[in-house]
């Protein structure tokens, strides 16, 4: 059974705070994504991986980094949490026809 | 970033009723995806569509691929409980990269 794993499903930080979030797929998938979830405004996608090392940045990077030292693992950065990166966090991984997706972080900024 | 419109944004519907939903883009798109979301869970692909005006079926679930490939519809026929969730339609423009555009989602409520 394929499988995205996130780190947390839940998670509460202060505002200023460094913020890790984790991905691990074992699907030897080269391409992972990381999107954010808001109420109307559907998936977006904050950054991608197309290899190890290798990123770009999606629709909205403002305010986030990434990292992928490994092809299994992609992880998020909110360097400095603020209250507008409250959200639900998904993460995915595959190609065009078969992204696989993580059940969410839902992050909370206060 | 550009977005889908995707209509309705929510709908209320009885047991057994028949659902329609759609997506809609200014530019065009050489893959048209519809994932659901479960309460709790991440999206899961439904149905995928690779060619303009492709009809495709999954069990009670029927997608096209709209031959401007500008949009794309999802049926669900005599839907049942388990089909609450949220509806998200995705495209891939032309272009070659792996990103998908997603649309706002469809929120599904049946009452009992």
């Amino acid at each position: 059974d394929v499988k995205v794993t996130q780190s947390s499903r839940y998670l509460v930080k202060r505002t200023g705070e460094k913020v890790f979030l984790e991905c691990v797929q074992d699907m030897d998938h080269e391409n992972m994504f990381w999107y954010r979830q808001d109420p109307g405004l559907g998936l977006r996608l904050i950054y991608f991986s197309y290899d190890v090392k290798m990123k770009e940045k999606g629709d909205i990077p403002e305010g986030y980094s990434v990292s992928r030292e490994k092809k299994e693992r992609f992880s998020l950065i909110l360097e400095s949490a603020s209250t507008n990166q409250t959200s639900m966090y998904l993460c995915a991984s595959g190609g065009v026809d078969e992204q696989f997706f993580g059940p969410g972080t839902r992050l909370t900024v206060l | 970033g550009q977005q889908l419109n995707q209509s309705p944004q929510s709908m209320f519907i009885q047991e057994g009723e028949d659902v329609s939903m759609n997506c809609t883009s200014s530019s065009i798109f050489n893959t048209w995806l519809w994932y659901k979301q479960d309460p709790g869970e991440g999206p899961v692909l439904l149905i995928a569509l690779y060619k303009a005006g492709e009809l495709t079926s999954n069990g009670r679930l029927t997608a096209q691929f709209g031959i401007t490939r500008k949009d794309s519809f999802l049926n669900i026929s005599a839907s049942i409980p388990s089909d609450v969730g949220i509806y998200f339609c995705a495209g891939q423009s032309l272009g070659g990269n792996e990103k998908l555009t997603f649309g706002t989602g469809t929120r599904l409520t049946i009452i009992p």
